[in-house]
């Protein structure tokens, strides 16, 4: 099955730094969202992006599909962005294929 | 309600209980799914149903035992589960079996002592 590797595992910044997270997948894809888990386990939505660039706020992110990354910006971080981000993805077979799920980037902000 | 919701939010069981898990999704979807994630490990699909009928099974236990009734609801029932089934277990659905956005729920903690 396809594989997604996330980079960095783990990311301690002071507040107001800017921050970049990386996915890396090893197929082609459908579907490739980014979320941030919160404290109480809920995955919030922040990107349905399989290729192009998207932006929301301090929060941005671009896929590059033919060379199978996407890349999740953070600007002007704030205590409250805390948690693990996940890229998670589906290929191209088609059908009900579910999503694959990378390990996620533990991100603190300190203040 | 919009959104999808899961009931119960934490769940406490022995290992000869019998429990259910209830997903309900408000979006119009056409597929709904079960994951699981275990402390320290990525999540994992366990089941997918495509217009109400199951398209994927990944090795899961037979002690997991899905079922959806409608394209809106769907359910995870629990028999003599393992302390290590223990986990945060997310319903998610999506339009057109996976290819376009999916929404998680908020998770039932599920504890198995």
């Amino acid at each position: 099955g396809i594989q997604v590797e996330q980079s960095p595992p783990d990311l301690i910044l002071q507040e107001g730094a800017n921050s970049t997270l990386r996915c890396n997948f090893s197929d082609s894809v459908n579907n490739l969202q980014w979320f941030h888990q919160n404290p109480w386990g809920q995955l919030i939505n922040l990107f349905y992006i399989p290729s192009g660039t998207k932006q929301n706020g301090r929060l941005s992110a671009t896929t590059v599909a033919t060379e199978r990354y996407s890349l999740l910006y953070i600007s002007s971080s704030q205590t409250t962005d805390s948690g693990v981000y996940f890229c998670a993805v589906a290929g191209s077979g088609g059908g009900a294929d579910g999503l694959t799920f990378g390990k996620g980037t533990h991100l603190i902000i300190q203040p | 309600e919009t959104g999808v919701t899961q009931t119960p939010r934490h769940l406490v069981m022995g290992m000869t209980n019998k429990k259910s898990l209830k997903c309900e999704q408000h979006l119009g979807h056409n597929a709904m799914y079960w994951y699981k994630q275990s402390a320290k490990k990525p999540l994992e699909l366990m089941f997918v149903y495509s217009l109400e009928e199951r398209v994927e099974n990944n090795s899961v236990p037979s002690r997991f035992s899905p079922e959806c009734p409608n394209s809106s609801h769907l359910f995870l029932h629990l028999h003599t589960l393992q302390p290590e089934d223990s986990a945060l277990y997310l319903c998610a659905s999506s339009q057109e079996g996976g290819i376009t956005e999916a929404f998680f729920g908020q998770g039932t903690r599920l504890t198995v002592v």
